[in-house]
């Protein structure tokens, strides 16, 4: 059964560098995600893409987040300058259509020192 | 936007009983509500989901109700077996934003032997 993936399992960073968190959604699906879950917290959406554009985005999401999908498979979450608060399991998702089972990828936990 | 409220925050039950975990959500306009269950250190993944022109659903030892009126819907699980335990996610999609899943804050269900 095709699954999300995503690398790395684990990033450690120093406050203020950039992370870029990558994700490959299910071969043929069209809408990604990215979603935060701060420990022992609800899972919190912070974007969504389609047709290679951002179709919505959360107030989490401010300037210092991108998403990108730079090829046909990779869909990329971009911090610029991560805070302490930045600290969280950061999943990636994907659907066949907009109201269809949101697939997760396994995480990444982001630690910034 | 939407708010989704989840209760219990635990719920503790021995082998063989079933299990009811409540959902309420805020906005009308919500359609599709999916529940996850999210094992420690794993991925969400979607155990049952139910839209708003049905009002039950049933797989196995899981059903779903949903009460479009009250704007609440629960998840069911009869007999319940150890590796139920988890954390269980209730969410809402409304059909105007069709791509931001509201989660609730989770259930952690421990099924004792």
């Amino acid at each position: 059964e095709p699954e999300v993936t995503q690398t790395p399992s684990h990033q450690v960073t120093q406050m203020g560098q950039e992370v870029i968190l990558r994700c490959v959604p299910i071969s043929n699906h069209l809408y990604f995600y990215w979603y935060r879950q701060i420990l022992g917290q609800k899972v919190e959406f912070l974007v969504s893409f389609y047709n290679n554009e951002i179709s919505e985005k959360s107030e989490i999401f401010d300037d210092q987040f991108s998403v990108e999908r730079p090829d046909g498979s990779n869909f990329t979450l971009k911090i610029r300058s991560t805070k302490l608060e930045d600290s969280a399991m950061y999943f990636c998702a994907s659907s066949a259509g907009n109201y269809n089972e949101q697939f997760f990828g396994p995480g990444t936990r982001l630690t910034v020192l | 936007g939407e708010n989704v409220e989840q209760h219990p925050s635990t719920l503790s039950v021995q082998e063989g009983d079933s299990a009811v975990i409540k959902c309420t959500y805020s906005d009308s306009a919500s359609n599709y509500f999916p529940w996850y269950k999210q094992e420690l250190g794993k991925r969400p993944q979607l155990i049952i989901d139910i839209r708003s022109n049905v009002g039950e659903k049933k797989d196995q030892r899981i059903a779903v109700t949903l009460n479009k009126t009250a704007k609440h819907f629960s998840l069911h699980i009869t007999e319940t077996q150890p590796e139920d335990s988890a954390v269980y996610f209730c969410a809402a999609l409304p059909y105007y934003n069709d791509y931001k899943l509201s989660f609730g804050a989770g259930t952690t269900v421990t099924v004792r032997a």
